[in-house]
């Protein structure tokens, strides 16, 4: 079965200090890799995902993140958090589906951005 | 253009009473999704539909149903509540059967006492 990890639970950060939260998967064939943020008492939203070619993706916010195929990672980063980074960032893993049609995702646990001023 | 919708924000319940949550989307999305979210375990998937009519079970089923009878609508039924599903649930809506953006809800926090 596909699997998720997210390393960290939780990711201390100072204000406009970079940062890494890493994600790992275990799917060996093509994957489709995304992040999800998710702010206090709110809904989670999309932030940036990787479908095919360039393995750096941009998305909202100043994040980005490399697929790394070899090392089945899917790291975030961005290089200066500001307060309002304050949140919990899921990565999540859809694998092509064999009999049907229906991606679905598989979650990981989830990390908790926490920026010290 | 609302997006995804749920009601109630905040519910309790006691062991045994039966609920409804409900959502709705104004996109025409095809696909529908609950999850629950608990701490440390992400999000598990409870049931989902593909249209109207058509629904299936996902990880975490045991207790709850659901039915899909219009594309905007999508209601979760706790029938006889447990603590164990004391949580926070959302719906997701989404285009189509592809890897595509999942659109959530603002969540529901159940506590069953």
């Amino acid at each position: 079965a596909q699997s998720v990890t997210q390393l960290d639970s939780q990711v201390p950060v100072f204000e406009e200090a970079p940062v890494e939260l890493r994600c790992n998967y275990s799917s060996s064939v093509s994957v489709y890799l995304f992040w999800y943020v998710q702010y206090p008492n709110q809904g989670l939203q999309l932030l940036l995902k990787y479908l095919s070619g360039s393995t750096l993706v941009k998305g909202i916010n100043g994040f980005e993140a490399e697929f790394n195929k070899s090392q089945t990672s899917f790291h975030l980063r961005k290089p200066s958090v500001h307060i309002s980074d304050t949140a919990e960032y899921f990565c999540a893993v859809s694998v092509t589906p064999i009999m049907d049609s229906n991606y679905q995702l598989i979650w990981g646990a989830g990390t908790k951005l926490i920026i010290k001023p | 253009n609302a997006g995804v919708t749920q009601t109630p924000k905040f519910q309790v319940l006691k062991t045994g009473q039966s609920m409804t949550l409900q959502c709705a989307q104004d996109m025409n999305h095809e696909y529908m999704s609950w999850y629950r979210q608990d701490p440390g375990m992400g999000l598990r998937l409870i049931h989902y539909s593909v249209g109207a009519g058509i629904t299936d079970q996902g990880e975490v089923p045991n207790g709850y149903n659901v039915s899909r009878s219009t594309t905007e609508d999508f209601p979760l039924r706790l029938l006889s509540a447990a603590p164990s599903q004391t949580s926070v649930y959302f719906c997701a809506s989404t285009p189509g059967g592809g890897p595509y953006e999942q659109y959530f809800g603002p969540g529901t926090r159940l506590t069953v006492t």
